[in-house]
């Protein structure tokens, strides 16, 4: 089975200031990794994603992510918060069949002024 | 590329009533899902298709919910004798075996049950 934990429902950082949003899963078999952000009353859009190759992946609006096996991780990043950052962040894991995600409980991200 | 499509957006229904959801996934998308989410939560699986064929199904699809990919394209999900605890929102996502490891989700049913 594989579950995703998201340390910090809640995280506070000042407009300019460097965003880490923390994901370390739970998988017995490699995993394809996965950052989605929620907007009030909006699906999901998919920030980034690992599936193979680089560990260090680009995704959009700025938004990085590393994969760090020995450490069971999957952090978030972005060196410098937008005001329209501002959002609820969710980390998904799946399979390699990538029949399912399984997504942790979200973080939800307040930029302040 | 239009995106996946949810209708309705909202729905306000009696406890005991039956709903039905529709999804409309990215045309040329294979595999569609079904996720469920509460307040405070992730989204949680529900079931997904592979065509017409419907491939997983969560323990949390009881017997009251039953979901349909008629010819592969669209899909419907019902949930019959609403009870409170049905509140959440609905999200389906759609993906394809041919582009790659990646969901597209719709902008998701409000459901609230009074």
């Amino acid at each position: 089975a594989q579950s995703v934990t998201q340390l910090g429902s809640h995280v506070s950082v000042s407009e300019g200031a460097l965003v880490l949003l923390r994901c370390n899963y739970s998988s017995s078999v490699p995993p394809y990794l996965f950052w989605y952000v929620q907007y009030p009353n909006q699906g999901l859009q998919l920030l980034l994603k690992y599936t193979t190759g680089a560990t260090l992946v680009k995704g959009i609006n700025g938004f990085e992510a590393e994969f760090k096996k020995s450490e069971t991780s999957f952090h978030l990043t972005k060196p410098s918060a937008h005001m329209s950052d501002a959002a609820e962040y969710f980390c998904a894991v799946s399979d390699q069949g990538y029949s399912t995600l399984t997504f942790g409980k979200g973080t939800m991200l307040l930029v302040s002024p | 590329d239009t995106g996946v499509s949810q209708d309705p957006r909202h729905k306000i229904t009696k406890r005991g009533q039956n709903v039905t959801f529709r999804c409309d996934p990215i045309s040329e998308h294979n595999r569609l899902y079904w996720y469920r989410q509460t307040l405070g939560q992730g989204p949680e699986f529900l079931t997904y298709f592979q065509n017409e064929a419907q491939l997983e199904k969560s323990r949390l699809l009881s017997d009251r919910f039953s979901a349909e990919r008629p010819k592969g394209s669209f899909s419907t999900l019902e949930i019959q004798r609403t009870e409170q605890g049905d509140s959440a929102m609905y999200l389906c996502a759609s993906s394809s075996l041919d582009r790659g490891p990646g969901y597209t989700f719709g902008s998701g049913t409000r459901l609230t049950v009074v």
